[in-house]
């Protein structure tokens, strides 16, 4: 059974900081991965989508890696600012039968300004 | 993208009665997928909602408690019956576009049952 963790729970970081984002699962055999922001008590926002087949994705001050045989990703936010305060979400997807995801729990990010 | 509109935003709701939540996309997708997250928790899926069939629900939830409505591409309700306050929890709906694999969530619907 897949088991996605996230390290570490909670980052407490002064504006403008670099700051990475750890993402763990058991099982390598994923089709992709796919990181979300999700702000207090509110939706998902898609943030960066990588493929099983890719190393890493960037979108603008953010930018993931994915490490299958290892199980792990990470997601690196440069100069950090406070609008990036929320909890960050990663979740793999088994298989493109459906929407099979399985969520880490989040680390709760707070950029102090 | 998709842009997803999901009402109410949020709701207080007395124990035993039901509540219908709906989820409105701007395009035709062939899957809808609505999710729970509890107090303090990640997501779980609750079921997969296509249009024409049937609701595919996720182990541990029933038709019964949460009946799914799909009545075409680009609409779908989720109602949560006879609540209790274990019943407190984010109420998410999501898509896919047809052929992608990215997933796109609504804002969530935030249930407090008392």
């Amino acid at each position: 059974k897949q088991e996605v963790t996230q390290i570490p729970a909670a980052l407490s970081v002064p504006e403008g900081e670099n700051l990475v984002l750890n993402c763990s699962f058991t099982d390598s055999a994923i089709y992709n991965l796919q990181w979300f922001r999700q702000d207090p008590g509110k939706g998902l926002t898609s943030l960066l989508l990588i493929q099983s087949s890719q190393r890493e994705q960037t979108s603008g001050r953010l930018n993931a890696s994915l490490d299958k045989s290892s199980g792990r990703s990470t997601l690196y936010i440069a100069a950090s600012q406070p609008g990036d305060s929320a909890t960050y979400l990663c979740a793999v997807l088994r298989d493109n039968y459906g929407q099979n995801f399985v969520f880490g729990p989040g680390t709760r990010l707070s950029v102090l300004p | 993208s998709a842009v997803i509109s999901q009402k109410p935003s949020r709701d207080i709701c007395q124990r035993g009665t039901s509540l219908t939540i709906q989820c409105q996309v701007d395009s035709q997708v062939t899957m809808m997928f609505w999710y729970r997250q509890q107090p303090g928790q990640s997501l779980t899926l609750i079921a997969t909602a296509n249009q024409g069939s049937e609701a595919t629900y996720e182990s541990g939830f029933v038709i019964d408690k949460f009946p799914i409505s799909r009545p075409n591409l680009t609409f779908s309700t989720l109602t949560v019956s006879n609540m209790s306050p274990e019943d407190s929890s984010i109420y998410l709906c999501s898509v896919e576009r047809d052929g992608f694999t990215e997933a796109f969530f609504g804002q969530g619907t935030r249930l407090t049952v008392v």
